[in-house]
């Protein structure tokens, strides 16, 4: 299907694990993000990608790690998941010069 | 430093009748001020957008208003259905940076009574 994905949907896992996020998309975006969604915190940007194999750190990038080989593919690994990374995360694209961004359908991760 | 701040955690509207979401902001080099919509489980949709030179913009029921002096934006729903029950985020956008980044506020939760 077109658009942009995310997987897994739900994620359990236990602190100190790596776990990695995929995020994929289909209209051949050149930027991509990812954010992160708490209460009282609104979405805020972990790391961004400008193109394949450019990313740059955003406002919460401590624990997270990201590349971009391809573009259509940011995936987001948390090297040693902590409880503080329990969140929802949302992936999201844009074509440059543009502000608009698409969001993916979020993935819940929790750790435990 | 919170650029973009939605102080209303929350607002209960009656069908029909009309919901003011308010954003307030800090970064006066924002070009662009855009309104987001998040229903749960689901990923955050574009809802309208408007330009700093403007002072509003109206798409159906929504209505975006700037007020640059004050750095204060709103957005009106007239009138309110049911199904607009939702977080709502506004975010800002810089240009002249290169990668289209936003700052988004805290978020509001809708809730449109029948």
């Amino acid at each position: 299907d077109a658009g942009i994905t995310q997987s897994p949907r739900y994620k359990i896992t236990e602190t100190g694990r790596q776990v990695t996020l995929m995020c994929h998309q289909t209209w051949s975006h050149s930027y991509m993000f990812w954010y992160r969604q708490d209460l009282g915190h609104g979405l805020r940007l972990i790391y961004y990608s400008a193109a394949a194999d450019i990313t740059d750190k955003g406002e919460v990038p401590d624990g997270y790690v990201v590349s971009r080989s391809k573009t259509e593919n940011f995936p987001l690994t948390l090297e040693s998941a902590t409880r503080s990374q329990t969140s929802v995360y949302f992936c999201a694209s844009t074509l440059a010069g543009t502000y608009e961004q698409y969001f993916g359908p979020g993935t819940r991760l929790t750790v435990t | 430093d919170q650029q973009v701040k939605q102080n209303s955690p929350s607002l209960s509207v009656q069908e029909g009748r009309i919901s003011i979401l308010n954003c307030d902001y800090t970064n006066s080099m924002f070009d662009y001020f855009l309104w987001y919509k998040k229903y749960p489980a689901e990923g955050p949709t574009f809802l309208i957008s408007i330009s700093s030179i403007k002072d509003k913009n109206e798409d159906g029921r929504f209505t975006v208003f700037l007020n640059k002096s004050a750095k204060h934006l709103s957005l009106h729903i007239v009138p309110s259905q049911p199904g607009d029950s939702a977080v709502y985020f506004c975010a800002g956008f810089q240009g002249g940076t290169s990668y289209g980044k936003l700052t988004f506020g805290q978020g509001t939760i809708l809730t449109v009574h029948p």
